[in-house]
């Protein structure tokens, strides 16, 4: 059974660079046909894609975000990875990892992981 | 980029029917897939309806999913309401390179 874990940070200041990590477990990330998104949830609000890669390294990002956003891809830890600079109290959320069946829909989540932006 | 909008609540009776329905901005409905994803309180999506219509192998046939492109919608419609389908429900679909979810519709079973 596919199974994605997002891990980093917990507290991140205003200004700085916000890092997370999925890593994904039970498949390969380097499987055909699957990009791995990051997808964010700010508290008692709806969902937002922040970006998509696939494990070529080829990447689509949300237009609102894409300024601030880089996501990569590490198939040697099947690892793929978000960075999101310049944060702000806007920026807290809980973030997930998910895996798209591109350019469908998502079928695989991780668990979650809250960051919160605060000096 | 195009919107998807869906109604902000919705309440219902147990064993009664529900349809909440998730309204494209621009562009067509019909173009792209709609998707439905029920979260719970303090856990992930999972999804209730792919491909507009399909239903996951777990997903009881109580769900359904539908497209009307005269409205320019995707409908999800829940019959015979339990109390464990109180949650949010999210749309979602695509274009060419972005990935839109809608903003969430809360379902009450009262």
């Amino acid at each position: 059974q596919l199974q994605l874990q997002e891990s980093g940070p917990g507290l991140v200041k205003p200004s700085e660079t916000l890092s997370l990590t999925c890593t994904v477990s039970g498949g390969s990330i380097s499987s055909s046909s699957y990009y791995w998104g990051w997808i964010r949830q700010p508290p008692g609000k709806g969902l937002e894609w922040i970006g998509s890669i696939y494990y070529s390294g080829s990447t689509y990002y949300n237009p609102s975000l894409k300024s601030r956003v880089t996501i990569s891809v590490d198939t040697s830890k099947n690892q793929f990875s978000l960075k999101l600079s310049s944060v702000t109290a806007a920026d807290t959320a809980v973030y997930y990892c998910a895996r798209l069946r591109f350019p469908i829909r998502f079928d695989y989540w991780g668990q979650g992981t809250l960051v919160t932006v605060s000096s | 980029n195009f919107m998807l909008t869906q109604p902000h609540s919705v309440s219902e009776s147990p064993g009664k029917t529900v349809t909440i329905s998730c309204t494209r901005s621009s562009g067509s409905i019909a173009s792209n897939y709609v998707q439905w994803y029920q979260q719970r309180p303090g856990s992930s999506p999972t999804t209730v309806i792919y491909e507009d219509n399909q239903r996951p192998s777990g997903v009881p046939d109580r769900f359904s999913g539908s497209i009307d492109s005269s409205s320019n919608s995707a409908s999800l419609t829940i019959s015979g309401l339990k109390t464990e389908d109180e949650a949010d429900y999210y749309c979602q679909s695509y274009d060419s390179s972005n990935q839109v979810f809608g903003g969430g519709t809360k379902l009450t079973v009262l």
